[in-house]
Protein backbone atom coordinates (compact mmCIF):
# COMPACT_ATOMS: atom_id res chain seq x y z
CA UNK A 1 0.00 0.00 0.00
CA UNK A 2 1.38 3.36 -0.04
CA UNK A 3 3.37 5.06 2.19
CA UNK A 4 3.91 8.30 4.91
CA UNK A 5 3.49 10.98 2.30
CA UNK A 6 5.23 14.49 2.69
CA UNK A 7 4.51 17.89 0.64
CA UNK A 8 6.42 19.90 -0.54
CA UNK A 9 9.44 17.84 -1.04
CA UNK A 10 11.53 21.03 -1.02
CA UNK A 11 10.96 24.66 0.00
CA UNK A 12 13.08 27.98 0.32
CA UNK A 13 11.63 30.25 1.89
CA UNK A 14 13.00 33.78 3.11
CA UNK A 15 13.64 35.23 7.06
CA UNK A 16 10.51 35.69 8.92
CA UNK A 17 8.16 34.20 6.61
CA UNK A 18 5.50 31.59 7.53
CA UNK A 19 5.53 28.40 6.42
CA UNK A 20 3.48 24.99 6.34
CA UNK A 21 4.77 21.60 5.88
CA UNK A 22 1.89 18.60 5.27
CA UNK A 23 2.00 14.72 5.91
CA UNK A 24 -0.91 12.05 5.06
CA UNK A 25 0.52 9.16 6.85
CA UNK A 26 -0.54 5.59 6.19
CA UNK A 27 -3.92 4.91 6.20
CA UNK A 28 -5.65 3.22 9.59
CA UNK A 29 -2.43 4.86 10.86
CA UNK A 30 -3.65 6.66 14.19
CA UNK A 31 -0.23 8.03 15.58
CA UNK A 32 1.49 10.64 13.83
CA UNK A 33 4.92 12.15 14.14
CA UNK A 34 6.74 15.03 13.43
CA UNK A 35 10.77 15.05 13.70
CA UNK A 36 13.37 17.59 12.89
CA UNK A 37 16.88 16.24 11.60
CA UNK A 38 19.55 19.13 11.53
CA UNK A 39 22.52 18.29 8.92
CA UNK A 40 24.58 15.68 9.74
CA UNK A 41 22.65 14.80 13.07
CA UNK A 42 19.97 12.55 14.17
CA UNK A 43 16.52 13.44 14.73
CA UNK A 44 14.68 15.14 17.21
CA UNK A 45 11.30 14.63 18.18
CA UNK A 46 8.67 17.25 17.93
CA UNK A 47 5.08 16.34 18.13
CA UNK A 48 2.99 13.11 18.17
CA UNK A 49 -0.67 12.83 17.29
CA UNK A 50 -3.05 9.82 19.09
CA UNK A 51 -6.20 9.38 17.42
CA UNK A 52 -8.20 12.14 19.23
CA UNK A 53 -6.45 12.31 21.98
CA UNK A 54 -4.79 15.89 22.57
CA UNK A 55 -1.08 15.90 21.24
CA UNK A 56 2.27 15.54 23.14
CA UNK A 57 3.95 19.01 21.77
CA UNK A 58 6.76 18.37 24.38
CA UNK A 59 9.66 18.52 21.79
CA UNK A 60 8.40 21.54 19.76
CA UNK A 61 11.84 23.90 20.16
CA UNK A 62 9.57 27.48 20.40
CA UNK A 63 6.45 28.80 20.45
CA UNK A 64 6.85 29.67 16.22
CA UNK A 65 5.94 26.01 15.59
CA UNK A 66 2.57 24.25 15.62
CA UNK A 67 0.89 21.41 14.51
CA UNK A 68 -2.76 20.18 13.75
CA UNK A 69 -4.16 17.26 12.29
CA UNK A 70 -7.64 16.73 11.11
CA UNK A 71 -9.09 13.47 12.75
CA UNK A 72 -6.90 10.51 11.80
CA UNK A 73 -5.68 11.74 8.74
CA UNK A 74 -3.60 14.81 7.35
CA UNK A 75 -1.43 16.98 9.87
CA UNK A 76 0.15 20.00 8.63
CA UNK A 77 3.46 21.54 10.63
CA UNK A 78 3.51 25.34 10.57
CA UNK A 79 6.57 27.38 11.32
CA UNK A 80 5.78 31.04 11.75
CA UNK A 81 8.33 33.38 11.40
CA UNK A 82 11.40 31.13 10.28
CA UNK A 83 14.46 31.47 11.38
CA UNK A 84 17.86 30.37 9.34
CA UNK A 85 18.35 27.59 12.09
CA UNK A 86 14.92 26.27 11.35
CA UNK A 87 16.48 24.85 8.49
CA UNK A 88 16.62 21.49 8.55
CA UNK A 89 14.61 17.89 6.79
CA UNK A 90 11.56 17.90 8.67
CA UNK A 91 10.26 13.73 8.51
CA UNK A 92 6.72 13.03 9.76
CA UNK A 93 6.37 9.41 10.87
CA UNK A 94 3.13 6.98 11.33
CA UNK A 95 2.06 4.19 12.92
CA UNK A 96 -0.79 1.88 14.64
CA UNK A 97 -1.50 2.96 18.02
CA UNK A 98 0.91 1.42 20.98
CA UNK A 99 -0.41 -1.19 23.28
CA UNK A 100 1.24 -1.14 26.51
CA UNK A 101 -1.39 -3.73 27.83
CA UNK A 102 -0.08 -6.35 25.06
CA UNK A 103 3.53 -5.04 25.26
CA UNK A 104 3.23 -4.42 22.04
CA UNK A 105 4.75 -1.45 20.46
CA UNK A 106 4.02 -0.46 16.72
CA UNK A 107 7.19 0.20 14.25
CA UNK A 108 7.20 3.93 13.10
CA UNK A 109 7.62 4.69 8.94
CA UNK A 110 8.53 7.38 7.72
CA UNK A 111 7.69 9.70 4.49
CA UNK A 112 10.43 11.46 2.51
CA UNK A 113 10.73 14.15 4.14
CA UNK A 114 10.82 18.19 3.52
CA UNK A 115 13.75 20.07 3.37
CA UNK A 116 13.55 23.28 4.68
CA UNK A 117 16.03 25.98 3.73
CA UNK A 118 15.78 29.44 5.45
CA UNK A 119 17.70 32.18 3.64
CA UNK B 1 15.99 10.23 31.17
CA UNK B 2 16.67 8.28 27.76
CA UNK B 3 19.59 8.37 25.96
CA UNK B 4 20.82 6.49 22.61
CA UNK B 5 24.42 6.73 21.71
CA UNK B 6 26.36 6.17 18.57
CA UNK B 7 30.06 6.78 19.10
CA UNK B 8 31.22 5.84 15.48
CA UNK B 9 30.21 8.35 13.58
CA UNK B 10 31.53 7.22 10.25
CA UNK B 11 32.73 4.08 9.35
CA UNK B 12 34.32 3.14 5.64
CA UNK B 13 35.11 -0.24 4.55
CA UNK B 14 35.75 -2.36 1.48
CA UNK B 15 33.26 -4.50 -0.32
CA UNK B 16 32.65 -7.84 1.32
CA UNK B 17 34.54 -6.89 4.49
CA UNK B 18 31.92 -7.65 7.96
CA UNK B 19 31.04 -4.17 10.08
CA UNK B 20 29.52 -3.48 13.57
CA UNK B 21 27.43 -0.60 14.35
CA UNK B 22 27.64 0.23 18.11
CA UNK B 23 24.40 1.37 19.65
CA UNK B 24 24.45 1.84 23.45
CA UNK B 25 21.33 3.17 25.11
CA UNK B 26 19.93 4.59 28.33
CA UNK B 27 16.80 4.26 30.24
CA UNK B 28 15.34 3.63 33.50
CA UNK B 29 12.34 1.57 32.16
CA UNK B 30 12.27 -2.02 32.48
CA UNK B 31 10.12 -1.61 29.44
CA UNK B 32 11.51 -0.55 26.20
CA UNK B 33 11.81 -1.08 22.31
CA UNK B 34 14.94 -0.76 20.14
CA UNK B 35 15.10 0.06 16.71
CA UNK B 36 17.49 0.36 13.42
CA UNK B 37 16.49 2.55 10.70
CA UNK B 38 18.25 2.82 7.41
CA UNK B 39 18.78 6.33 5.60
CA UNK B 40 20.14 6.00 2.03
CA UNK B 41 21.54 8.90 0.31
CA UNK B 42 17.93 9.08 -1.08
CA UNK B 43 16.53 10.57 2.47
CA UNK B 44 14.16 7.91 3.20
CA UNK B 45 14.33 6.08 6.64
CA UNK B 46 13.64 2.39 6.22
CA UNK B 47 13.21 0.09 9.17
CA UNK B 48 15.21 -2.39 9.51
CA UNK B 49 14.19 -4.17 12.89
CA UNK B 50 12.54 -3.74 16.20
CA UNK B 51 13.24 -5.49 19.59
CA UNK B 52 11.53 -5.35 22.98
CA UNK B 53 13.33 -5.33 26.01
CA UNK B 54 12.00 -8.77 27.01
CA UNK B 55 13.42 -10.51 24.16
CA UNK B 56 17.42 -11.08 24.04
CA UNK B 57 17.73 -12.92 21.76
CA UNK B 58 19.93 -12.42 18.86
CA UNK B 59 18.44 -11.84 15.26
CA UNK B 60 19.95 -12.64 11.94
CA UNK B 61 17.72 -11.58 8.51
CA UNK B 62 20.25 -11.87 5.82
CA UNK B 63 23.56 -10.61 5.75
CA UNK B 64 22.18 -8.26 8.79
CA UNK B 65 22.49 -9.47 12.61
CA UNK B 66 21.43 -8.01 15.64
CA UNK B 67 23.12 -8.82 19.36
CA UNK B 68 20.77 -7.10 22.01
CA UNK B 69 22.80 -7.37 25.58
CA UNK B 70 20.69 -5.81 27.86
CA UNK B 71 23.85 -6.72 30.88
CA UNK B 72 26.01 -3.62 28.97
CA UNK B 73 22.82 -1.63 27.11
CA UNK B 74 23.88 -2.44 23.69
CA UNK B 75 21.91 -3.47 20.74
CA UNK B 76 24.95 -3.66 18.37
CA UNK B 77 24.22 -4.31 14.35
CA UNK B 78 26.74 -6.62 11.93
CA UNK B 79 25.97 -6.20 8.31
CA UNK B 80 28.39 -9.24 6.76
CA UNK B 81 29.74 -9.21 3.82
CA UNK B 82 29.37 -5.77 3.20
CA UNK B 83 28.26 -4.42 -0.31
CA UNK B 84 28.19 -0.90 -1.92
CA UNK B 85 24.25 -0.27 -1.48
CA UNK B 86 24.70 -0.79 2.31
CA UNK B 87 26.56 2.95 2.21
CA UNK B 88 23.81 4.84 4.26
CA UNK B 89 23.63 6.51 7.47
CA UNK B 90 22.42 4.05 10.02
CA UNK B 91 20.38 5.04 13.43
CA UNK B 92 19.57 3.50 16.06
CA UNK B 93 16.76 4.31 18.55
CA UNK B 94 14.84 3.87 21.94
CA UNK B 95 10.94 3.85 22.83
CA UNK B 96 10.41 3.95 26.23
CA UNK B 97 7.19 2.56 28.25
CA UNK B 98 4.63 4.80 28.74
CA UNK B 99 6.13 8.36 26.98
CA UNK B 100 3.62 7.63 23.85
CA UNK B 101 5.21 6.04 21.12
CA UNK B 102 7.88 8.40 20.46
CA UNK B 103 11.63 7.78 19.21
CA UNK B 104 14.80 8.96 20.68
CA UNK B 105 17.82 8.44 18.19
CA UNK B 106 21.15 8.46 18.29
CA UNK B 107 23.26 10.38 16.44
CA UNK B 108 23.53 8.19 14.03
CA UNK B 109 26.81 6.26 11.64
CA UNK B 110 27.92 6.88 8.19
CA UNK B 111 28.64 3.67 6.55
CA UNK B 112 31.00 3.80 3.02
CA UNK B 113 31.61 0.31 1.58
CA UNK B 114 33.85 0.93 -1.10
CA UNK B 115 34.18 -0.88 -3.94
Amino acid sequence: GAGVSQSPSNKVTEKGKDVELRCDPISGHTALYWYRQRLGQGLEFLIYFQGNSAPDKSGLPSDRFSAERTGESVSTLTIQRTQQEDSAVYLCASSLPATQLAGRTDTQYFGPGTRLTVL
Amino acid sequence: AQKVTQAQTEISVVEKEDVTLDCVYETRDTTYYLFWYKQPPSGELVFLIRRNSFDEQNEISGRYSWNFQKSTSSFNFTITASQVVDSAVYFCALRWGNAGNMLTFGGGTRLMVKP
